[in-house]
Formats: C-alpha cells, structure tokens, sequence
C-alpha cells in the first residue's frame, strides 16, 4: 500500500531556530513529491521536486530528495513567528489505472514558533 | 494565478439535510478533487474526477456523491449529512504533468 509518513507530527522551536522537517515514502512508480505550507485556510505550495539531490530553495525554506532512500526533508532556517503553520508532504504515484493526478499525502507536521 | 473558489467558508446543516459543497475553478484542469480534513487524520480523498461527468472514488466515498457537469465546476453531495460528517472540506484542481495541486479556500462544516 502507498504511504507518506511525516515527522515529527509536532514541534515547538524559537524564533531564530533552524528546523528541519522529514518525509518518507513507499510509492509504486514514484513521479513527483510535493511540500505544502497549510495555515489556518487553504495548503499553498511549496516546492515540486522530481530528481534526487537537487536542492530547491525559496527565501529561508529548502528541500531536497533522496530517491535511493526514499524521503525528503525540508528545511528552516532563521524561523520567524509567520513560519508556525502545518507542513504537508504530498508524493504523485505515476500512470495506473483511473487514478491520474492523485496525490498521497502524509498526516503533517504542525510546526509552532515561539517569539 | 489559478484561482479555486468554494461557495461556502462556514455551513452549519442539521442531521438529515442534503448538502451541496461546489468548487469553480478558472484553470481549465481537467482533474478536480475532494477532501476532508480532520485533525490527527490529514487529508483525506473522498471522490475525484479526471474528465466532465467522470468520477472516480477515492479513499472515503461513504455517504457522499459527486457532480461534474461542466469542465470547471465540481461539486461534492452529502445525501443525509450525519455528525460524523463535521469537517474541513477541500476542493482542489490539479495538473497532470508533475501532479501540482491547487486548493480552494475550504469549506468548514458543521452537521448538528
């Protein structure tokens, strides 16, 4: 069965801490991972990544992933206040069946920065 | 920017009530999603559709059903809504190439 485990689940850091979040998991024919930044409304998007050991990098967030062993992480550096949210991992399994564009997603990590 | 409109923020239904939660949306996507979001559970796929008038269960269709009539507008039918069915629902279009998804604003619900 396909899965997408996040963790941790939670973490409370300080403003100025560099966190760093994970993702790993088990997919047929893997085509895509995705993060994801949920605060209290919509998820909005991240990164997109595809090839392993590409860094993407926007601002103080990056990501990176590693095929061979099957995880990503995503990481913080310099945390604000504006940073608490929940982080999604999201993976596109490729072509079977009637289940184009689907995503498997992972439950989360609720990520709370303390002033 | 691809916009993804839900019709309702906040809907508070009584036990028994039909519900109907839609989504437009402006990308000329062809596929569109629906999910629930409870706490500890994450997203979760209820129905998802890849063409007009194609549907397809996801992982909880129970006591749901779906409409897509037109290209971009899908909408999520809650026959009987039960407590049960209290929650955030997500609407969300989707590409194709690469799997990037966009969400809708959500719809929180309440079944009383």
């Amino acid at each position: 069965e396909d899965k997408v485990v996040q963790s941790p689940l939670s973490l409370v850091v300080h403003e100025g801490d560099t966190v760093t979040l994970n993702c790993s998991y088990e997919v047929t024919n893997f085509r895509s991972l995705l993060w994801y930044k949920q605060e209290k409304k919509a998820p909005t998007f991240l990164f997109m990544l595809t090839s392993s050991g590409i860094e993407k990098k926007s601002g103080r967030l990056s990501s990176i992933l590693d095929k061979k062993e099957l995880f990503s992480i995503l990481n913080i550096t310099a945390t604000q206040t504006g940073d608490s949210a929940v982080y999604l991992c999201a993976v596109a399994p490729g072509n079977y069946g009637g289940s184009q564009g689907n995503l498997i997603f992972g439950k989360g990590t609720k990520l709370s920065v303390k002033p | 920017d691809v916009k993804v409109t839900q019709s309702s923020r906040y809907l508070v239904k009584r036990t028994g009530e039909k519900v109907f939660l839609e989504c437009v949306q402006d990308m000329d996507h062809e596929n569109m999603f629906w999910y629930r979001q409870d706490p500890g559970l994450g997203l979760r796929l209820i129905y998802f559709s890849y063409d007009v008038k194609m549907k397809e269960k996801g992982d909880i269709p129970e006591g749901y059903s779906v409409s897509r009539e037109k290209k971009e507008r899908f909408s999520l039918i809650l026959e009987s809504a039960s407590t049960n069915q209290t929650s955030m629902y997500l609407c969300a279009t989707g590409e194709l190439a690469g799997r990037k998804q966009y969400f809708g604003p959500g719809t929180r619900l309440t079944v009383t």
